[in-house]
């Protein structure tokens, strides 16, 4: 079945780096994307990466891929009070290019 | 290039009234989203469009939900009558594939609550 888990909630200090994780269940995924939500605004595309890779690098955005665990990371480097937002986890297949998304974690910035 | 609009960015309703959401994506994009997303959750796919033909409506409640895009631009979402448990954003996106990826491009979304 498709499903795709995160953590709800992570805090790190402003200037350190920030590591959200997910897991995802279905081995067939062709994508998967990294979504950022500010309050009252809606989803932002922040990177995605294709199956086949290990890892994709922009700017202060590292995002790493283990296929063999189901596995994605994202790295943002020296964190920022802007980067405050829900950050969601989502999964394609090739197939319909529809989104399986995970329930998003929230990134807590303390001064 | 514009964005995605959405409109109204808010509605209150009482139970058992109707509602309608406007959606109109990015020019171009052929295909266009209908997403509810409850607080706490990630976003649920309801309806999916491509141009005016609808690609995926299985998740959408058609005993009270239903949704239809005209000459493939604007669309619009309508609920009744609504219950309770309807209180969500609701959000459109649309996209235009590029290669093999699809990257989706979100409105800012109607705030639903019912009462």
């Amino acid at each position: 079945g498709e499903d795709v888990e995160q953590s709800l909630f992570l805090s790190v200090r402003e200037g350190d780096s920030s590591v959200i994780n997910c897991t995802y269940t279905d081995s067939s995924s062709t994508y998967l994307y990294w979504y950022k939500q500010e309050p009252g605004a809606g989803l932002q595309l922040l990177t995605y990466i294709f199956s086949n890779m290990d890892m994709k690098q922009d700017q202060r955005l590292t995002v790493l891929l283990n296929k063999k665990d189901k596995h994605l990371s994202l790295r943002i480097a020296d964190t920022q009070t802007g980067d405050s937002a829900i950050y969601f986890c989502a999964e394609s297949m090739d197939s319909n290019y529809q989104l399986i998304w995970g329930a998003g974690t929230k990134l807590i910035i303390k001064p | 290039e514009a964005g995605v609009a959405q409109s109204p960015r808010y509605k209150i309703i009482e139970k058992r009234q109707s509602v309608a959401f406007w959606c109109n994506p990015i020019s171009g994009h052929a295909t266009l989203y209908w997403y509810q997303q409850i607080l706490g959750q990630g976003p649920k796919l309801l309806i999916q469009f491509q141009n005016n033909g609808v690609v995926d409506d299985s998740q959408l409640p058609k005993d009270r939900f239903s949704a239809e895009r005209l000459k493939g631009v604007d669309s619009t979402l309508k609920i009744q009558p609504a219950k309770l448990e309807d209180s969500a954003v609701y959000l459109c996106a649309s996209s235009e594939r590029s290669g093999s990826a699809v990257e989706q491009y979100f409105g800012p979304g109607t705030r639903l609550t019912v009462t």
